[in-house]
């Protein structure tokens, strides 16, 4: 099966600009997930959906990100305006639903550089 | 609240040399646990899980013991490749209310031949 697919790669932007991230979950998982892994430390979980509804948002700076998933399908994760502490790599998983016995599969991430 | 420990790194080892990297967790309720790997340039990749108390998760000759009385989840193996140069992270994931997987900062493995 098609893994989670992620673009852009890498971005590079100045601060207060703004910035998006897509995600095409893989096909049927209802469950989708943004992480932020900064340099050095373990992936932080932002929001989490279940098929187009906000599980958890617990994590998120809502006064700059924002997420969506409309139809319950792909993904978008927005940054406005960037600050310099936002540099890190933005990753999306999916799974079939929620709960440990449902495997999370990652995509590779978008490396973001805000100088 | 609920948390992962990982041993710091980088691990530096020989080519078949044994390899265990420390993982302990703080958790309200009962967590899985898992390792993840991260190659470079890739995506977190599932490497083993284990659900409940004493299940030991193995995997591409990796090993790990659920061990709820030291809530411990070390990661072992035998005799490591240069290929399993990557950085690995444990994690937890509880059920219910707090539906999310928490990560630890992760290690990272380099082996040499």
């Amino acid at each position: 099966e098609a893994g989670v697919a992620q673009s852009p790669r890498y971005k590079i932007i100045e601060k207060r600009q703004s910035v998006a991230f897509w995600c095409n979950p893989i096909s049927g998982h209802a469950t989708l997930y943004w992480y932020q892994q900064i340099l050095g430390q373990g992936p932080k979980l932002l929001i989490q959906f279940q098929n187009n509804g906000v599980v958890d948002d617990s994590q998120l700076p809502k006064d700059r990100f924002s997420a969506e998933r409309l139809k319950g399908v792909d993904s978008t994760l927005k940054i406005q305006p960037a600050k310099l502490e936002d540099s890190a790599v933005y990753l999306c998983a999916s799974s079939q639903r929620q709960g440990s016995n449902y495997g999370y599969t990652f995509g590779s991430g978008t490396r973001l550089t805000v100088v | 609240g609920n948390s992962v420990t990982q041993m710091e790194g980088p691990v530096t080892l020989s080519e078949e040399a044994f390899l265990t990297i420390n993982c302990t967790y703080t958790a309200t309720g009962y967590p899985s646990l898992f390792w993840y790997v991260q190659y470079p340039g890739e995506g977190l990749q599932l490497l083993l899980k284990a659900t409940k108390a004493d299940d030991k998760g193995s995997n591409k000759g990796f090993e790990a013991t659920y061990r709820k009385e030291t809530t411990s989840f070390h990661l072992e193996k035998g005799s490591v490749q240069v290929s399993d140069s990557a950085v690995y992270f444990c994690a937890l994931h509880l059920s219910g209310g707090y539906n999310k997987l928490i990560f630890g900062a992760g290690t990272r493995l380099a082996v040499h031949p």
